[in-house]
């Protein structure tokens, strides 16, 4: 049992650069989501999800976009990469059934833009 | 504007001694509220959490206390011990699917 699984765990983009973060989770979770960890900020929610098809902003969604098309997965797309993104990023899921105990977290991406 | 405050970025305690770790939040429609514990290079563990409906939570050495009408929450690790060197982040949870955090505090068990 994988749990929530994040790829790649570094990464270094130039400025305007694309990429993709991926999370997938093998546990049958309808909820899933990303969140971003800067110093003094915490973790802030970017974007989340409580079903495939279905999507929706978090606090802080400028800049990323999201889709779900399969329950197991929900990649991160950061379209033109800028130095202010530069974070760590965890995704999380949780079966929507359950009390708000249940998420559980990736181990992260450090994403690094120069 | 963060709704949930971790005022203390940092915490230092000796082994054996009790860690006490303190958390406010603004939004009244919070009503699950939870601590969440993460080591470098790995995604936050939950630790312990507590219902609207109830003051005080205990699990082993963690116990976390709600003060609804402060809008305050603690959480208390007695005995603390060199494995619970970490940072602690507080987490609330409104029944919108979404968990709100705090900025963390980072605790160092002196030996």
């Amino acid at each position: 049992n994988a749990g929530v699984t994040q790829t790649p765990k570094f990464q270094v983009l130039k400025t305007g650069q694309s990429m993709t973060l991926q999370c997938a989770q093998d546990m049958n979770h309808e909820y899933m989501s990303w969140y971003r960890q800067d110093p003094g900020m915490g973790l802030r929610l970017i974007h989340y999800s409580v079903g495939a098809g279905i999507t929706d902003q978090g606090e802080v969604p400028n800049g990323y976009n999201v889709s779900r098309s399969t329950t197991e997965d929900f990649p991160l797309r950061l379209l033109s990469a800028a130095p202010s993104q530069t974070s760590v990023y965890f995704c999380a899921s949780r079966d929507l059934s359950g009390p708000p105990d249940g998420y559980t977290f990736g181990s992260g991406t450090r994403l690094t833009v120069v | 504007d963060q709704q949930v405050k971790q005022n203390s970025p940092s915490l230092s305690v000796q082994e054996g001694r009790i860690s006490i770790l303190n958390c406010d939040y603004t939004n009244s429609m919070f009503d699950y509220f939870l601590w969440y514990k993460k080591y470098p290079a790995e995604g936050p563990t939950f630790l312990i959490s507590i219902s609207s409906i109830k003051d005080k939570n205990e699990d082993g050495r963690f116990t976390v206390f709600l003060n609804k009408s402060a809008k305050h929450l603690s959480l208390h690790i007695v005995p603390s011990q060199p494995g619970d060197s970490a940072v602690y982040f507080c987490a609330s949870y409104g029944n919108d699917y979404k968990l709100s955090f705090g900025a963390g505090t980072t605790v160092t068990v002196r030996a």
